[in-house]
């Protein structure tokens, strides 16, 4: 399977202040990369799908100004909250899927955010 | 809305038991299938999916798929309390697309 890595694992910051999470494909060239937040006890949300040189598609609800997505290469997506809030700490966590037969989805170990 | 429907439990069963775990498609036209399981604080691993009518045996797990019911099944055989976490379903909607999950279950297993 595909393997994925995501940077920093947790993060402590400031109200106000903007985090970068970067996730990593260190096996598979991934056009499509997703991105999910997790509050915790909550199931898995599908924040945006991200795509190797285009916008990112954005699910209903989640503000793309908010929360930026870049996926310049196929190895690389990065996930940037801006002017973060205590409402967005949250479990975030990306993923990827192989395309092909199998077609089949692996996660990043997820990125813990907390905001002060 | 195509939907993937699971049991939120939680299923409490004692070590070395079966534990069966379901899980419900409402898209007839959906293709293939998946099962993960997430430890508390982690992120989702997948245990196996599944594409074909039938069972699917690997190790101790063994998934169970019915199209014509629209139904996918998890059994854990010989159960261990490191079984014990959340099992997620999730449905393939279509190349290229997330795959559309659902809210899992809980799994408990006492020694």
């Amino acid at each position: 399977g595909a393997v994925v890595s995501q940077h920093p694992s947790w993060v402590i910051c400031k109200s106000g202040t903007s985090v970068k999470i970067e996730c990593r494909s260190l096996d598979f060239q991934a056009t499509t990369m997703f991105w999910y937040r997790q509050f915790p006890k909550q199931s898995l949300m599908l924040m945006a799908t991200s795509n190797e040189g285009s916008k990112a598609t954005y699910e209903q609800g989640v503000e793309k100004d908010k929360f930026l997505i870049n996926h310049a290469s196929l190895t690389l997506s990065t996930l940037t909250v801006t002017s973060a809030h205590p409402e967005d700490s949250s479990f975030y966590i990306c993923s990827l899927k192989t395309g092909g037969s199998t077609d089949t989805q692996y996660f990043g170990p997820g990125t813990r955010l907390t905001v002060l | 809305q195509k939907e993937v429907e699971q049991n939120s439990g939680p299923l409490s069963v004692p070590e070395g038991a079966i534990a069966s775990l379901n899980c419900t498609y409402s898209d007839r036209g959906s293709q293939s299938f998946f099962w993960y399981r997430q430890y508390s604080g982690k992120s989702p691993e997948l245990i196996m999916f599944i594409y074909s009518n039938g069972d699917k045996e690997d190790g101790r797990f063994t998934a169970q798929l019915n199209k014509a019911s629209q139904y996918v099944s998890l059994l854990i055989r010989d159960s261990q309390p490191s079984d014990s976490a959340t099992y997620l379903c999730a449905v393939n909607p279509q190349a290229g697309t997330a795959l559309i999950f659902g809210k899992g279950t809980t799994l408990s297993v006492s020694s």
